[in-house]
């Protein structure tokens, strides 16, 4: 157990519909991450936010935002939802912003029908 | 230009023998880390090892090695004594400067390990 809690673990919804992804970091950690694993993609960053602010940002569709809240929580909102979007969305946080390890989540796997 | 490259897709080891899967990564930054990750079919995304570009000596964690060799930018995992509960996914992923304003990790395509009993 990486200490990193997602929910929720699974999520079927329909296309052009809107969900959120919730994750909560390690104690302690004030960097959160979110990537998606899709099999066409392989395992691709989104994007970073650092005690409530956004750092870095990767391969994150318009459609897609987060958020990460005062007690260091972080949302990930995907919304008018496509096929494509089908994935595992993992959530990882670190210590710091720096040389820290990342641990991941047990990840939320979206199916878009 | 991929920047981590795991050229085998699949591989088998027989349990109790010892076992490689290569990495090679591409960075022009002098500050780097690298890691494996394992993803057992539950999938999970498990930290197995680190090496940052400074080390001195190859990273060990138990029964984890990473054969880490600079100049031919390879950071290779080996994993002496395989077991059954070793068959899974292995991402080696590199993180690129110590102190820019992201970290993200860049991963490769994977390697997936099959122990045999």
């Amino acid at each position: 157990d990486s200490g990193v809690t997602q929910t929720p673990k699974h999520l079927i919804t329909a296309t052009g519909q809107r969900v959120t992804l919730r994750c909560s970091p390690r104690s302690g950690d004030l960097s959160v991450y979110w990537y998606q694993q899709s099999l066409d993609q392989g395992l691709q960053f989104l994007i970073q936010y650092y005690n409530g602010e956004e750092r870095a940002k990767g391969n994150i569709l318009e459609r897609f935002s987060a958020q990460q809240f005062p007690d260091l929580h972080s949302e990930l909102n995907l919304s008018s939802l496509e096929l494509g979007d089908s994935a595992l969305y993992f959530c990882a946080s670190s210590a710091r912003s720096g040389v820290d390890t990342q641990y991941f989540g047990p990840g939320t796997r979206l199916t878009v029908l | 230009a991929q920047k981590i490259t795991q050229t085998q897709p699949g591989m088998f080891v027989q349990e109790k023998e010892a076992v490689t899967l290569d990495c090679t990564y591409d960075t022009s930054d002098p500050s780097y880390g690298l890691f494996w990750y394992k993803q057992p079919s539950s999938g999970e995304m498990i930290f197995l090892i680190y090496q940052g570009s400074y080390d001195q000596q190859n990273a060990t964690e138990g029964r984890y090695s990473l054969n880490f060799q600079k100049a031919r930018k390879s950071a290779n995992l080996v994993i002496s004594a395989s077991q059954l509960g070793d068959s899974a996914m292995y991402f080696c992923a590199m993180r690129e400067g110590f102190f820019n304003a992201g970290n993200m990790l860049t991963f490769g395509g994977g390697t997936r390990l099959m122990v045999k009993p």
